[in-house]
């Protein structure tokens, strides 16, 4: 199985400034049909996890542009540019090139 | 606008059975894949299992393999988790979750707590 490795696994920030958070995997993520199926989610305190970045650095619409995704191959980074308060939660990245699909242990992102 | 609703958790005895629906609108179902993926309590998400739009196609983790049974029912746009022996360790969250490489969307999930 492919690992997803997350760091760090908690994140104090302070408002208005940046966050970044790594992700890696055992193997790497382009699949055969050319994409790196490589997504970031955010999962609030009581809510279901939701999509923020597909295919490493593609925004879903309603997310805000101060988060981004880069990356390529078996490394990749999601960013904030100034957190908010509304950012706090677990983030994880999940690998959807090969079977079976695996996600990261979750970065915890708490304001200072 | 898409929409996931997940039912048929509960509480239940180790090595008993249940079965968790998740009904879709606002997409076209059969047009694509859907997977089930859980949170044990005070632990990371978990993928669980997967199935292709015609339901030819299926997938599970290996924890589940023979326990679990994913299906569909593309007539009435729901989802189906069908699980037996159940295990405390397969207490958690289970959510649906529509495009499985990329996981799109998710519903609010249904709890499923293996208990005696």
């Amino acid at each position: 199985d492919v690992v997803m490795t997350q760091s760090p696994l908690s994140l104090p920030v302070t408002l208005g400034q940046p966050a970044s958070f790594s992700c890696s995997s055992s193997q790497s993520l382009v699949h055969s049909d050319g994409n790196t199926y490589l997504s970031w989610f955010q999962q609030r305190p009581g809510q279901s996890p939701r999509r923020l970045i597909y295919k490493v650095s593609n925004r879903d619409s309603g997310v805000p542009d101060r988060f981004s995704g880069s990356g390529s191959g078996t490394d990749f980074t999601l960013k904030i540019s100034r957190v908010e308060a509304e950012d706090v939660g677990v983030y994880y990245c999940m690998q959807g090139t090969h079977w079976p699909l695996t996600f990261g242990g979750g970065t915890k992102v708490e304001i200072k | 606008e898409v929409q996931l609703l997940e039912s048929g958790g509960g509480l239940v005895q180790p090595g008993g059975s249940l079965r968790l629906s998740c009904a879709a609108s606002g997409f076209t179902f059969n047009n694509y894949a859907m997977s089930w993926v859980r949170r044990a309590p005070g632990k990371g998400l978990e993928w669980v299992s997967a199935i292709s739009g015609n339901a030819a196609s299926t997938y599970y983790t290996d924890s589940v393999k023979g326990r679990f049974t994913i299906s569909r029912d593309n007539s009435k746009n729901t989802l189906y988790l069908q699980m037996n022996s159940l295990r405390a360790e397969d207490t958690a969250t289970y959510f649906c979750t529509k495009e499985v490489r990329v996981a799109a969307n998710w519903g609010q999930g249904t709890l499923v707590t293996v208990s005696s």
